[in-house]
């Protein structure tokens, strides 16, 4: 079952501008974490922000969290050809008597450059 | 070192086949995972050792057969698959004192084709 859920889907931007990606999901959580990765490969933790957060900063990437809404976004700043990637929400969610991380759908981000 | 290292990276096979994907991480973690992705979709977890024991199995079909032989290692035994088996496997493993607040670190994958 799906828990976060992303839009857009895919986001085209030129680069130097900013990307924002939001993720909604369904139950309450303890924390929600960023993943990216790129094209067939591996999944790269960005960052992490606790329910009782409302924002973080990592680098170029911002974070918020409304818990109200069930809803977060990732704002990538001045972003770069190299910041291609479909970039996953993920949380923690009870399914099947068990506590695991659920990913979202993503979405696929691409800077032109 | 921060690496989760998966072989092979690329495997193909057919259905009354048997093969293992292999799994190893040198970061003195100890909760690994395995996990299934289809094309443009989210992974899908599989299996999750804490310990050195199997925790979750999140109901895999029989013809996937996990294996934890030590702390470093994990792997995933295929036999008589089903070309809709075809996905990106993902290993990751992570401290495994925080359950999901642990960040996870990922391998690259597996790409496995069955035919």
């Amino acid at each position: 079952s799906q828990q976060g859920e992303e839009d857009p889907q895919a986001l085209s931007i030129q680069e130097g501008e900013n990307a924002t990606m939001n993720c909604s999901y369904k139950t309450s959580i303890n924390n929600l974490q960023w993943y990216r990765q790129n094209s067939g490969r591996g999944l790269v933790h960005l960052i992490l922000i606790r329910s009782n957060e409302r924002e973080k900063h990592s680098g170029r990437l911002r974070v918020t969290l409304d818990t109200s809404k069930k809803s977060s976004s990732l704002l990538i700043t001045a972003s770069r050809a190299a910041d291609t990637a479909s970039y996953f929400c993920a949380t923690d969610a009870w399914e099947g008597g068990s506590e695991k991380l659920v990913f979202g759908k993503g979405t696929k981000l691409t800077v032109n450059p | 070192d921060t690496e989760v290292t998966q072989t092979p990276k690329h495997l193909v096979m057919g259905m009354t086949n048997k093969k293992s994907l292999k799994c190893e991480q040198h970061m003195g973690h100890r909760a690994m995972y395995w996990y299934k992705q289809k094309a443009k979709k989210p992974p899908e977890l599989m299996f999750v050792y804490s310990y050195e024991k199997l925790s979750i199995n999140e109901s895999v079909p029989s013809r996937f057969s996990p294996e934890c032989p030590n702390s470093s290692l994990l792997n995933l035994h295929l036999h008589a698959l089903q070309p809709e088996d075809s996905a990106l496997y993902l290993c990751a493993s992570s401290q495994g004192l925080r359950g999901v607040w642990d960040i996870q670190y990922f391998g690259a994958g597996t790409r496995l084709s069955v035919l």
